[in-house]
């Protein structure tokens, strides 16, 4: 069975420009949730979506956005890019119910220049 | 808000050596999920409790529920190089992460 496959795993930008990061969950799985990891803050939740619609969201500017789409795929865009958002972003998927646990990707690891 | 503070932050120790750390919340859980990280890699379950007191294995892992709900322990023993790693304690809304428990090991 696949796992959680993000892409890209490497991106470097500059600070002002804006970045889409992409996950493709397990299959069946239809929740997707997004962290930011940096060495400093350890793993922040960023959102979770669940068919389509946002479930959750954790304490980030309206800079961080996502999206689900139809077939569970999901999207993380940041826009405006400042030097602090550069961080490791990690996707996780889940069958989305109560109490399972979720699957993580390997990331993609975002340098701002 | 919710927090989860998890001890040690790091680990030191020789290769076979037996290693526990734990994980405390502010509130209760009804489930707690351990994770372990390795540098490159996202983090992979290794073990997941879901009723309080219950002690789960997983080869040479062992976690257990805190029968008061707000904590849990994940011990490993005779510790090996593979075992190296940063391992994470969350809930099952998983909203929160406990800080991380880096372990290092001397052959």
């Amino acid at each position: 069975k696949a796992g959680v496959t993000q892409t890209p795993r490497y991106l470097i930008k500059t600070r002002g420009q804006q970045v889409t990061l992409s996950c493709s969950p397990i299959s069946g799985h239809r929740s997707v949730s997004w962290y930011q990891q940096t060495p400093g803050q350890g793993l922040q939740f960023l959102f979770e979506y669940f068919s389509e619609t946002q479930r959750n969201k954790g304490n980030f500017p309206g800079r961080f956005s996502g999206r689900q789409f139809s077939n569970s795929r999901s999207e993380m865009n940041v826009s405006t890019l400042e030097l602090g958002d550069s961080a490791l972003y990690l996707c996780a998927s889940s069958p989305g119910t109560a109490d399972q646990p979720q699957h993580f990707g390997d990331g993609t690891r975002l340098s701002i220049l | 808000g919710q927090q989860l503070n998890q001890s040690p932050q790091s680990m030191f120790i020789q290769e076979g050596e037996d290693v526990s750390m734990n994980c405390t919340s502010s509130s209760i859980f009804n489930t707690w999920l351990w994770y372990k990280q390795e540098p490159g890699e996202g983090p992979v379950l290794l073990i997941a409790l879901y009723k309080a007191g219950e002690l789960t294995s997983n080869g040479r892992l062992t976690a257990q529920f805190g029968i008061t709900r707000k904590d849990s322990f994940l011990n490993i023993s005779a510790s090996i190089p593979s075992d190296v790693g940063i391992y994470f304690c969350t809930g099952a809304q998983k909203l929160v992460f406990g800080q991380g428990t880096r372990l290092t090991i001397n052959p």
